[in-house]
């Protein structure tokens, strides 16, 4: 069964700095998608970035960037410039290209210091 | 952009109470989601549902049943809540570029 591990509960790092939130996946298939939700206080999920696996080029969203290791089963993102609003719970997933279901690691939660 | 709104938002029940939470979108996406998040574990699926009336188990689902019986509405149903179902629950919908777009959240506490 595939797993998705974040083996970092709580980062913080100071406004403006660089983070890098780790992530670690174990899959047996060669076509799969990853993504990165954030999850503010007020509990909403929302889609960061998504990873095809498929493609080698990493995905960028303005800020937001991965490092997309696929040998090494690994999935990075980074956020530049961070900002007080960033502050949130990240959840890294995965979901098979033959399957329906999303599997998600079980979160690192990010603190932004002024 | 999808619309899905859970319905209650908040939920205090006991023990042995039967207990339905309505997710409801407003556009004709064939796939449907539940999760419940509990600190330390993530989201975790519960049931989801691949069009009218099919549905299917997810990672956690003993003691919840669901039910589709019209695109728009996936029901989430505890026949007999106990406290271990004290959690937060997500509805999700399937879009496009395989990605799942969340609904706000259902906070039941089961005394």
């Amino acid at each position: 069964a595939q797993t998705v591990t974040q083996s970092q509960p709580e980062m913080s790092v100071q406004e403006a700095e660089t983070v890098t939130l780790s992530c670690t996946y174990d899959t047996s298939e060669s076509d799969y998608y990853l993504f990165w939700y954030k999850q503010p206080p007020s509990r909403q999920m929302i889609l960061v970035i998504r990873q095809e696996a498929y493609k080698q080029q990493n995905a960028t969203e303005n800020r937001f960037s991965v490092n997309f290791q696929k040998a090494a089963k690994s999935f990075s993102l980074k956020i530049s410039d961070s900002q007080l609003g960033d502050a949130a719970m990240y959840f890294c997933a995965y979901r098979s290209a033959r399957d329906d279901k999303i599997i998600f690691g079980k979160g690192t939660r990010l603190h932004i210091l002024p | 952009d999808a619309g899905i709104t859970q319905s209650p938002r908040h939920k205090v029940t006991e023990t042995g109470t039967p207990v339905t939470l309505r997710c409801h979108q407003t556009e004709n996406h064939r796939y449907m989601y539940w999760y419940r998040q509990d600190p330390g574990h993530g989201l975790r699926l519960i049931h989801y549902s691949y069009g009218v009336k099919d549905t299917d188990k997810g990672e956690v689902s003993d003691g919840y049943s669901v039910s589709r019986s019209k695109t728009e509405d996936f029901l989430l149903t505890l026949e007999s809540a106990t406290s271990s179902q004290t959690s937060v629950y997500f509805c999700a919908i399937g879009l496009a570029r395989n990605e799942q777009f969340f609904g706000p959240g259902t906070r039941l506490t089961v005394l």
